[in-house]
């Protein structure tokens, strides 16, 4: 019940075109659901994130969606880009006083030229 | 990489010995997580600590423990390394005041012969 499960893993789309990445979980406590990019020899960085009381949440060209009743949530990025290239991971959390994330296992993304 | 650093950032050590990672953080955040990351697997949660001296297990605490005796330092310590934790290892923090916010560090890449 504690995992996310993320797919797919790995996506290569043209530049220009619209990347997704899907992920789903089973705790229904979960209210906390961030995405993280993370380019080869670095920390993952926070991307965007969402709480289940919208369905929705746009920042620039990254667009979280998120269905409550199926438990899943996706990140689209449009216009994608070759510096988009990186991987990209899921995570989800409760609330309490330690606030541990669980994270999915990762989508490597290929932005071609 | 929010004012964290990490050393060393790169360790090849050998089976059976202790070996000791350092997160180091300069704006005197009370939350401080580590992680591993291994292909297949995400991130994971070894340990967190809600303030100084005050620490918990994560999922996969097993063969680490942790001491923060001061707030800037979070110090992960393998008593025993085996070939099995090697891994890249992030610590990361969470901001007071925010949801969940997780912010990483560089990582360390540890080699365990």
């Amino acid at each position: 019940q504690q995992q996310v499960k993320q797919s797919p893993q790995s996506l290569i789309v043209q530049k220009g075109g619209i990347s997704i990445i899907n992920c789903a979980y089973e705790n229904t406590a979960f209210d906390y659901f961030p995405w993280y990019q993370q380019f080869p020899g670095k920390g993952p960085a926070l991307l965007i994130a969402i709480r289940p009381d919208v369905s929705e949440k746009k920042e620039g060209r990254f667009t979280i969606s998120f269905n409550k009743s199926a438990k899943q949530f996706s990140l689209h990025i449009m216009d994608s880009q070759p510096g988009d290239s990186a991987t990209y991971f899921c995570a989800a959390s409760m609330s309490g006083a330690t606030n541990k994330l669980i994270f999915g296992t990762g989508t490597l993304l290929a932005v071609q030229p | 990489d929010a004012g964290i650093t990490q050393s060393p950032r790169h360790k090849v050590t050998e089976t059976g010995t202790p070996v000791t990672l350092r997160c180091h953080q300069t704006e005197n955040h009370r939350y401080m997580y580590w992680y591993r990351q291994d292909p297949g697997h995400g991130l994971r949660l070894i340990h967190y600590s809600y303030g100084v001296k005050d620490t918990d297990k994560g999922e996969v605490s097993d063969g680490y423990s942790v001491s923060r005796s001061k707030t800037e330092d979070f110090l992960l310590t393998l008593e025993s390394a085996t070939s099995s934790q090697t891994s890249v290892y992030f610590c990361a923090i969470r901001p007071s005041g925010t949801y969940n916010e997780q912010f990483f560090g560089p990582g360390t890449r540890l080699t365990v012969l």
